[in-house]
Parts: structure tokens; sequence; C-alpha cells
């Protein structure tokens, strides 16, 4: 199993400004990912961290609105930038370990972000 | 897209049994099912997963009809911390990315 963890666990934030999300997994993983999830809604992935390149984005996410890092195995960093109201949803990492026909994701607590 | 097909939402008394169904009629061979659980304010959970064979864990057991195109995650002895909202994923095995549905809302009374 994988343990995550993610710091800030919650922030409000000024509209225009950036705000940088860091999360650790205790062991090291194969993938990385970060979705988003908006107030009521199901989990939207935002792309795929890829450990020492760029990052993996989904249709509608671009690297310019949400920067990621994976700098090694065990950690990565999502920035959203520019913020608006817009963006105010819990961001949340996830990682995948384990093998072919037993791997398994996991995913960290969430980090709850207001933009005001 | 997702690839999976849930009741948006069941009840289910303390105690009892809880079958939740899933439809995923253009499932691949290759692809596995997997089933995660959102507990209000917290990430989602991994709960079980299976190829064509049922499974059976701690928490859950996992019945896959023969043709493989449905899926019922059970819960045998339901309690109110089992209030969550329940996703059914397909997804290729070993390092890909999972796609979520809008999930079943599980409620729980007592």
């Amino acid at each position: 199993s994988a343990v995550i963890s993610q710091k800030p666990s919650r922030d409000i934030c000024q509209r225009g400004t950036s705000l940088t999300i860091q999360c650790q997994v205790d062991s090291q993983v194969t993938m990385m990912f970060w979705y988003r999830q908006q107030p009521g809604q199901s989990l939207t992935l935002i792309a795929t961290a890829n450990q020492g390149s760029e990052a993996t984005y989904e249709s509608g996410f671009v690297i310019d609105k949400f920067p990621i890092s994976r700098p090694n195995l065990t950690f990565s960093t999502l920035t959203v930038s520019n913020m608006s109201p817009e963006d105010s949803s819990i961001y949340l990492c996830s990682a995948l370990t384990g093998f072919i026909g037993t791997d398994t994701q996991y995913f960290g607590p969430g980090t709850r972000l207001t933009v005001l | 897209d997702a690839k999976t097909t849930q009741p948006p939402s069941m009840d289910c008394a303390e105690g009892r049994a809880a079958n939740l169904p899933c439809n995923h009629s253009t499932i691949s061979g290759n692809e596995y099912v997997y089933w995660y659980r959102q507990i209000h304010s917290q990430g989602p959970q991994y709960i079980i997963h299976g190829l064509k064979n049922n499974e059976t864990n701690e928490m859950a057991s996992l019945i896959i009809t023969e043709d493989r195109k449905s899926s019922t995650l059970i819960l045998p002895h339901a309690t109110l911390r089992d209030t969550a909202v329940y996703y059914c994923i397909v997804r290729v095995n070993g390092g890909f990315k999972t796609i979520f549905g809008a999930g079943t809302r599980l409620f729980v009374k007592a």
C-alpha cells in the first residue's frame, strides 16, 4: 500500500495569484496523477505526472495553467496559476503502485482551494 | 469518458447486505473492474478489483458475470460508516490512468 500526504490541506487565495500543492508518497510508486473535484461532482483527471519530464495533460487542461513537477519517484507538485473563482475545487494527488495484475491506485486526502 | 453505468443512488438498511450494480458492456478482454469509494471530505479509497473471477477481501466481494459485461459489489453487513459514493471503474491493469464516472451514492440507514 501507499500513504499519500498533501500540503496544504486547504487554502483561501485571491484571484490572480498562484498556489503550489505538494504531494508526498511514503514509498516508491510507478505513476502519479493529479485530479480535480468540483463541489458535488466526480473526480476529473488533470494530468499524469511523469518523473523527470513534462506531465501528460488531459483534454481541457494545459501546462501554463497547471504546471506540474515530479523530480523523483515519491514527490510531485501541482501549481494552480493565475487563479479565478472557477478554480475553487478539491485537488487530489494519486499514486499507482504494484505490478501487472495487482496494481492499485491510492489517493491523498485532497487540498481544498477557495479562490475569492 | 467513463466506460461504466451505475445507478445514481441506493439505500440500504444497517446490518443488511448492500449490493451495488455496475454495467460495463464495452469492457475489453484486458480490462479489469475496480471499485473505489469516497466518504465525504476524504480521498477515494480502493476497495477491490478483479478480471473475471469473483473476488473477496476483508471489505467486500466482487461478483463479475461470465460475459464480464456487468458486476456487483457486495458489502455483506453494511454499517453507517459505509455511507459513501461508490465508483466502478474499468481499466487496463499495469500502469494506466483511472477515469471516474458519476458513481453510486449509497445511504446506509439505521
